[in-house]
């Protein structure tokens, strides 16, 4: 039962271009979303994240937004680094210090 | 370093074994989670733990592991008689409490049963 998805698996995109990826979640009890980068042999890093309150978030060239009815967000990344190139997860929390319910992830493989 | 901290690294063990698994949370944290992560997966959560008390394990197979994380030291992720199917990479998150949301990562354990 995947509450959380990332329908793909991988994105390549060209350098300098905007990169977007996509999450899906099924449980309406989740009121809080991150999205993490992840490299190889290493652990994932905190990006941004979002409140159920909110429908957008902005920190620099990353941009989560949040459509609550549709149970779907994405994190933009305005424009592509090479150093951009990871996985990324979105996860979800219920609220409070509970631990989070994570997707699959989605390799970005950003093109020079 | 004030990061979160895992060791070992890398544990290899072979079937039958225990594997002792170690994290020491971010300064200033006091909630500690452990996730699984198999192949071409996400992250899976297992157990969230504050000092001398285990919150939910909910995410911890029934039989063969468990976890601790006591008022002096480490966190400690324990897996007895270990199988083939135990490898993984085991990462040990942190977070300030009960407000915090975000929580911050080790560079994980990897573990591969022989």
């Amino acid at each position: 039962d995947q509450q959380v998805k990332q329908n793909s698996p991988s994105l390549s995109v060209q350098e300098g271009r905007i990169s977007i990826l996509n999450c899906d979640y099924t449980n309406s009890m989740f009121d809080y979303f991150l999205w993490y980068k992840k490299y190889p042999a290493e652990g994932p890093t905190f990006l941004i994240s979002i409140s159920s309150i909110k429908d957008k978030n902005e920190d620099g060239r990353f941009t989560v937004f949040l459509n609550k009815s549709a149970k779907h967000l994405s994190l933009h990344i305005v424009p592509s680094q090479p150093g951009d190139s990871a996985v990324y997860f979105c996860a979800a929390s219920k609220g409070g210090a509970d631990g989070l319910t994570f997707g699959k992830g989605t390799h970005l493989i950003i093109q020079p | 370093n004030a990061g979160v901290m895992q060791n070992p690294r890398h544990l290899v063990r072979r079937r039958g074994q225990e594997a002792r698994l170690r994290c020491s949370p971010m300064k200033g944290h006091s909630h500690v989670y452990w996730y699984r992560q198999l192949p071409e997966e996400g992250l899976k959560f297992m157990v969230y733990l504050q000092k001398e008390n285990i919150i939910d394990e909910s995410g911890m197979p029934k039989e063969r592991f468990s976890a601790e994380f006591p008022k002096e030291g480490p966190s400690i992720l324990r897996i007895q008689q270990v199988v083939r199917g135990d490898s993984a990479a085991y990462f040990c998150a942190s977070s300030r409490g009960v407000s915090s949301y975000e929580q911050y990562f080790g560079p994980g354990t990897r573990l591969t049963v022989t």
